[in-house]
């Protein structure tokens, strides 16, 4: 089967970096995505790797290891607005998105 | 503001009841989705659609009937629920199906309570 793996919840301080694993198992791989959900909002946009290596945005760099079915999202300078879900999706060999669960992150001042 | 725009923003059905979901992008997109999210599960897709073309449909419980009458608006006709059908459901759209790298914009959801 098809598998995503996250942590559920992290917690960080203000300031600081994160980074935000994600594992996966899919039925062939044409990409990875990053997206950011506040409480009660739509999902945004936020990274898309499909090669190995890493990709800077900002304060938010996306990581993929194709090999190790492995990627992170780093986040630095933490701010409190970034207290959010960041959801991992995978596209398979139908293109189809793969999403995990979410990991909550939490950020203390 | 996303570009894709749902109403309503929440819904609390009886059982018994029929109501409709309703989902508009902006974009100019050919693609659209309804998923249902869960808390703490992963998203879940329903349909897809690609220029109004069903090409998608994941198993779903024939009390969800999906309709999409152009490539710019998509409803979620909704009958005789189950108290486990309470959940966010998203609505999202991607400039094309099949398309690597193609991001989905998705829209604020639904919010529904089945009592």
């Amino acid at each position: 089967g098809q598998n995503i793996d996250q942590p559920t919840e992290m917690t960080a301080t203000e300031g600081a970096i994160v980074q935000i694993n994600c594992t996966y198992q899919t039925s062939g791989f044409n990409g990875l995505f990053w997206y950011q959900q506040h409480a009660g909002e739509a999902p945004t946009f936020l990274s898309y790797n499909v090669l190995d290596g890493l990709e800077e945005k900002g304060r938010f760099s996306s990581f993929l290891s194709r090999s190790k079915g492995y990627s992170y999202l780093l986040l630095k300078e933490l701010q409190m607005k970034d207290s959010a879900s960041y959801l991992c999706a995978v596209m398979d060999s139908n293109y189809q998105l793969i999403w995990g669960a979410g990991t909550k992150l939490i950020i203390k001042p | 503001e996303t570009g894709v725009t749902q109403t309503p923003r929440h819904l609390v059905m009886g059982m018994t009841n029929k109501k409709s979901l309703k989902c508009e992008q902006h974009l100019g997109h050919n693609a659209m989705y309804w998923y249902k999210q869960s808390a703490k599960k992963p998203l879940e897709l329903m349909f897809v659609y690609s220029l109004e073309e069903r090409v998608e449909n994941n198993s779903v419980p024939s009390r969800f009937s999906p309709e999409c009458p152009n490539s710019s608006h998509l409803f979620l006709h909704l009958h005789t629920l189950q108290p486990e059908d309470s959940a966010l459901y998203l609505c999202a759209s991607s400039q094309e199906v099949g398309q690597g790298g193609d991001e989905q914009y998705f829209g604020p959801g639904t919010r529904l309570t089945v009592t």
